[in-house]
């Protein structure tokens, strides 16, 4: 069945270091993919999304590719500031339903 | 617009003790769904929802009960709690169009069961 596989954390970096979270799914056809992100105390929203191989979607300095070759959708960010401190989830609708399966979450926390 | 709300916000049961929580959203959305988020787990779905008067069971239903009588409300029901229902809960929403399938989340519900 589809299935999200995300990193562990948590990831700790030092403002403006480079940020990387893979991601890697399976799915039945080609579906669209997120990442959501959390902020403490707070309910997830959506970061960004791509809907077909080789989009890449962008936000807030985050950047992440659609990868049909390696089913992949990494988040990438060139220079994380403490604000981006926050858990970051990876998901995709699955196929021929209504639902949504979410990576387990990456915790993030970038020092001053 | 409020998006999508979550009432209460924070709630300590005893073992056995019952509750609802309230899910409301502002955007007609035809479809709702409810998660619980446990530390390690990531989300996991407990029950959802295509469209008034209509429920479906998600990945982890046992213990809890559904309704949408109306289609901005989403009610999760505990007819009994237990410390496993010890978790965050979160109601999300969407639009029926397929191309417009971001989940629109509520703020959260803590919730402990003693």
């Amino acid at each position: 069945g589809d299935s999200v596989t995300q990193m562990e954390g948590p990831v700790t970096l030092s403002e403006e270091a480079f940020l990387t979270i893979n991601c890697t799914y399976t799915a039945t056809g080609y579906p669209s993919l997120f990442w959501y992100v959390q902020y403490p105390g707070e309910g997830l929203q959506l970061l960004l999304k791509a809907t077909k191989a080789d989009d890449k979607g962008s936000n807030k300095g985050f950047e992440a590719t659609y990868r049909k070759e390696t089913t992949s959708f990494h988040l990438e960010k060139g220079s994380v500031q403490v604000s981006d401190s926050a858990v970051y989830f990876c998901a995709l609708p699955t196929s021929g339903t209504y639902k949504y399966i979410f990576g387990t979450g990456t915790r993030l926390k970038v020092l001053a | 617009n409020a998006g999508v709300t979550q009432t209460p916000k924070f709630r300590v049961l005893k073992t056995g003790q019952s509750m609802t929580l309230l899910c409301a959203q502002d955007m007609n959305h035809e479809y709702m769904y409810w998660y619980r988020q446990d530390p390690g787990m990531g989300l996991r779905l407990i029950h959802y929802s295509v469209g008034e008067g209509t429920t479906a069971k998600g990945e982890v239903p046992d213990g809890y009960n559904v309704s949408r009588l109306k289609k901005q409300n989403f009610l999760l029901g505990l007819e009994s709690a237990a410390p496993s229902q010890t978790s965050v809960y979160f109601c999300a929403s969407r639009e029926r169009l397929a191309g417009a399938n971001e989940q629109f989340f509520g703020p959260g519900t803590r919730l402990t069961v003693l």
